[in-house]
Parts: C-alpha cells; structure tokens; sequence
C-alpha cells in the first residue's frame, strides 16, 4: 500500500533452497513487520524491527531470518529449515504507534 | 499472552443492510486496536485506527468503537453494499509504540445484491 513495496509477487522454492522475499519503504517509518498468512489461520508474526541493526523473533521464527541495515529494507529469508513454507507472506511498516500500512504480499510455493 | 477473537468466520447480508462486526480481546492494555480489510489474494487495507484513549472513530459508511474494559471493538458499517464484500480483520497492539500487532482471524463478508 502506498510506498510499501514486497517483490516478487509469486515465488516458487524447491526442496532445501533458501529463498530471500524483498520489503522495501518509501515512509520512512522506524517499524517493519513479517507476517505469514495461512487459509484459516489469521496472520502471525514471524519477525519485527523497530530500529536499523535491530529485530526480534515473533511468534513463528523457526526457519526464517531477516536483517535490517537500511531504514527503508526488511528482507525475508524463508531457509531449507522451514518444513512448511507454502503460505502468502505480508510486510508491514509503521511509526510511532500509529497506523500500520501493508504490502500486497507474496505467495510462496513449494515444487 | 494477547488473543484476539472474531466471530462469526463468515457473514452474508443483503445489499443496504447496517452491520456490526465483532472483535474481543483478552488483555485490556492496549496501545491502539486497528481494522482492516482484505480483498482476496492482496494485501491489507487499512480502514480505522483506534488510539487505547479514543471511544469511536468514523470514515464515510465505517464507524468503529473501542471499550477497553470490556477488551470489544465494533465495527458499524452502514447501507452496506456489494463492494464491502472482503475479509475484516481486526489487530491490537500491546503497550509500546512499535510493538507487534495480534490479529483476529477475520470476517468474511458477503454482500448479496
């Protein structure tokens, strides 16, 4: 939404690749999000930063890995140790508490 | 730990209808509860944004309310039409800024012309 950017849209990963999911943002918003979005499940988090060189586990972390060394970035690595990776991945930034505005989101698959 | 509940799953309604939808929450300190929608297979739109000292806010046909002490928002939509047909979700954010957002699973809404 607005200058939230998530690419690609679809991604395809085969057994035991690692695979990196891009969120990039225009807001300069201090907080950015990942949230993995399963049929019937609700969205839950994996990672968050609140600041550059900064980020804690979610709910979900097993298997995934971010880094924050720009503002603007927050990229998603989903590793060969994530089992289950097949899922719909959504980005979100915000600032100071106020509204939290979302990618479009990438469907990941497994083939 | 925050657990936030949205029910029904699904709701279908004939075009022009008001409706509320529901979302409870177990801990009561929160820093702000937000709304959103979802068009299948997009991202999430933004609707409503409710500071924790806020009762309601309203845009357009959307009014949303806010009772801590009771941990419930709702969601009033008013004359509803075939376009609000999506998925709303609520979130609330813990105390701190920044903190993470605990969503509901959502609401599905159907529209019937």
């Amino acid at each position: 939404d607005g200058g939230i950017t998530q690419s690609p849209k679809y991604l395809f990963r085969k057994e035991g690749q690692n695979v990196t999911l891009s969120c990039e943002q225009n807001l300069n918003h201090d907080a950015m999000y990942w949230y993995r979005q399963d049929p019937g499940q609700g969205l839950r988090l994996i990672y968050y930063s609140q600041i550059v060189n900064d980020f804690q586990k979610g709910d979900i972390a097993e298997g995934y890995s971010v880094s924050r060394e720009k503002k603007e970035s927050f990229p998603l690595t989903v590793t060969s140790a994530q089992k289950n990776p097949t899922a719909f991945y959504l980005c979100a930034v915000r600032d100071r508490g106020t509204e939290a505005f979302f990618g479009q989101g990438t469907r990941l698959t497994v083939v | 730990k925050q657990e936030v509940t949205q029910i029904p799953a699904a709701l279908s309604v004939p075009e022009g209808e008001n409706l509320v939808l529901n979302c409870s929450f177990t801990d009561s300190a929160i820093y702000n509860l937000q709304w959103f929608r979802q068009d299948p297979g997009k991202g999430l739109t933004s609707l409503l944004l409710i500071q924790s000292s806020q009762r309601e806010q309203t845009s357009g046909r959307l009014n949303a309310s806010l009772d801590k002490s009771s941990g419930r928002s709702t969601l009033y939509i008013a004359a509803s039409q075939p376009g609000d047909s999506a998925t709303y979700l609520c979130a609330v954010t813990r105390t701190g800024a920044n903190s993470k957002l605990t969503f509901g699973k959502g609401i599905t809404l159907s529209v019937r012309p």
